[in-house]
């Protein structure tokens, strides 16, 4: 049973720039989520798919952020005209079917860590 | 406003002592809540977790105890190991609205376990 993956690991960006993540989630798993961590602080939801359906988004989720999981499998996110503050770690999730007894249970991928400059 | 509250950024333990993380949460919908370990350049590693109808869960050198009244979780790790030594998060979930039991994060407690 393979982890939740996600790529790249690292980006480097400058202001300005568009930049996309890939997250790969435990396969059967039908629930995604995005957090967002920053120095010193914990993860903070960002966006819930069901599938391919993304049912819940935070307000920390400004308008240049948009993510979508076009098959129900692996989800992007993209930022548009990234900012400096956007340079935190963005970490990928997945749960299992709500049948399963472990269903509030989250599998974090490695992260990717963006900066912007 | 935060949820979920870890006020001890940091502890040091001996080897082979118990290690005690303590937890606090304010929002009464809650009723699930979880541990993870994270190394440095690692994403949160799930290490157990408990739900509202119980006040105990163990697994291994791991418990988790939960007081529904104060609000309060902690968890207990006996006997601590170097290996421990990680950042620690208290995470809450609950009924969204829309579905999404979506994690409250605490800011962490770094665990020190000294050889």
């Amino acid at each position: 049973d393979t982890g939740v993956s996600q790529d790249p690991r690292h980006k480097i960006t400058k202001r300005g720039q568009n930049v996309t993540f890939r997250c790969d989630p435990i396969s059967e798993h039908n629930r995604l989520y995005w957090y967002r961590q920053t120095l010193g602080q914990g993860p903070e939801f960002l966006t819930y798919f069901q599938n391919e359906a993304q049912l819940e988004k935070s307000r920390l989720l400004s308008d240049r952020f948009s993510a979508e999981r076009p098959k129900g499998s692996f989800s992007t996110l993209e930022i548009q005209r990234t900012e400096q503050g956007d340079s935190a770690m963005y970490l990928c999730a997945s749960t299992p079917p709500k049948r399963r007894q472990s269903y509030n249970e989250q599998f974090f991928g490695p992260g990717t860590r963006l900066t912007v400059l | 406003d935060q949820q979920v509250k870890q006020n001890s950024p940091s502890l040091s333990v001996q080897e082979g002592r118990i290690s005690i993380l303590n937890c606090d949460y304010t929002n009464s919908m809650f009723d699930y809540f979880l541990w993870y370990k994270k190394y440095p350049a690692e994403g949160p590693t799930f290490l157990i977790s408990i739900s509202s109808i119980k006040d105990k869960n163990e697994d291994g050198r791991f418990t988790v105890f939960l007081n529904k009244s104060a609000k309060h979780l902690s968890l207990h790790i006996v006997p601590s190991q170097p290996g421990d030594s990680a950042v620690y998060f208290c995470a809450a979930s609950g009924w969204s609205g829309a579905g999404s039991y979506q994690l409250t994060f605490g800011k962490g407690t770094k665990l020190s376990v000294i050889p």
